[in-house]
């Protein structure tokens, strides 16, 4: 069984930075996507980007491009995001989630089968 | 890129009724969609991929079609435990869209 732990809930100011983390505990880290996805109070669910982590580099939605860095770390197992520029739209729920072993994929793309517990970002002056 | 449109965005039914959502997506994305169920304050979990198939565990009442560009997503007989969010999403390439949700709720 995989489980994913985030770290603990985080209150920012508007132009400050947040580095949430994410531990999987599977010795198949490396060659998983992990996703962000967040999702702001009452809204729905927004992919914001992925990395695998043998790969090292991540790809990220459009509109996150440049200002969130989702990262990998090999000898914790554990994946990060950084967002940047906070403003109070950024408050949400941020969710780390990691891809399985499965026949379904298509490449390194595939649905999220293991889910983080969420992690709370407020931003707020 | 690709977007992900479901309908209606809410229904309410009654406990026992056979209800149906729909996933449009912008292009053709093959059968790469799968379906997350998000109870109210909970943590999303995955429903079915591949268009059709079922996680395993998730009851057989739950049931998918659909490839290219229309998806749906029934379920035969509603029951109180199945109030929540369901969210498409596709996952043929990146960005791995999602679709704004269908609440469902009991009548």
């Amino acid at each position: 069984q995989v489980h994913l732990v985030q770290s603990g809930a985080e209150v920012r100011k508007p132009g400050s930075s947040v580095k949430i983390s994410c531990k999987v505990s599977a010795d198949t880290f490396t060659i998983y996507t992990i996703s962000w996805v967040r999702q702001a109070p009452g809204q729905g669910l927004e992919w914001m980007g992925g990395i695998v982590p043998m790969f090292g580099t991540a790809n990220y939605a459009q509109r996150f491009h440049g200002r969130v860095t989702i990262t990998a770390d090999e000898s914790t197992n554990t994946a990060h995001m950084e967002m940047s520029s906070l403003r109070s739209e950024d408050t949400a729920v941020y969710y780390c989630a990691r891809d399985g072993p499965s026949p379904f994929c298509h490449g390194t793309n595939c649905y999220s089968q293991n889910w983080g517990q969420g992690t709370l970002v407020t931003v707020s002056s | 890129d690709i977007q992900m449109t479901q309908s209606p965005s809410s229904l309410s039914a009654s406990v026992g009724d056979r209800v149906t959502m729909t996933c449009r997506a912008s292009q053709g994305v093959s059968t790469y969609v799968a379906w997350y169920q998000q109870k109210p304050g909970k943590v999303p979990e995955i429903l079915m991929f591949d268009g059709s198939t079922l996680q395993s565990g998730v009851p057989s009442r739950f049931s998918g079609s659909g490839s290219g560009t229309e998806f749906t997503l029934t379920i035969s007989s509603l029951q109180p435990e199945d109030v929540a969010t369901y969210y498409c999403q596709k996952y043929d390439s990146v960005p791995r869209t999602f679709g704004q949700g269908t609440k469902v709720e009991i009548k």
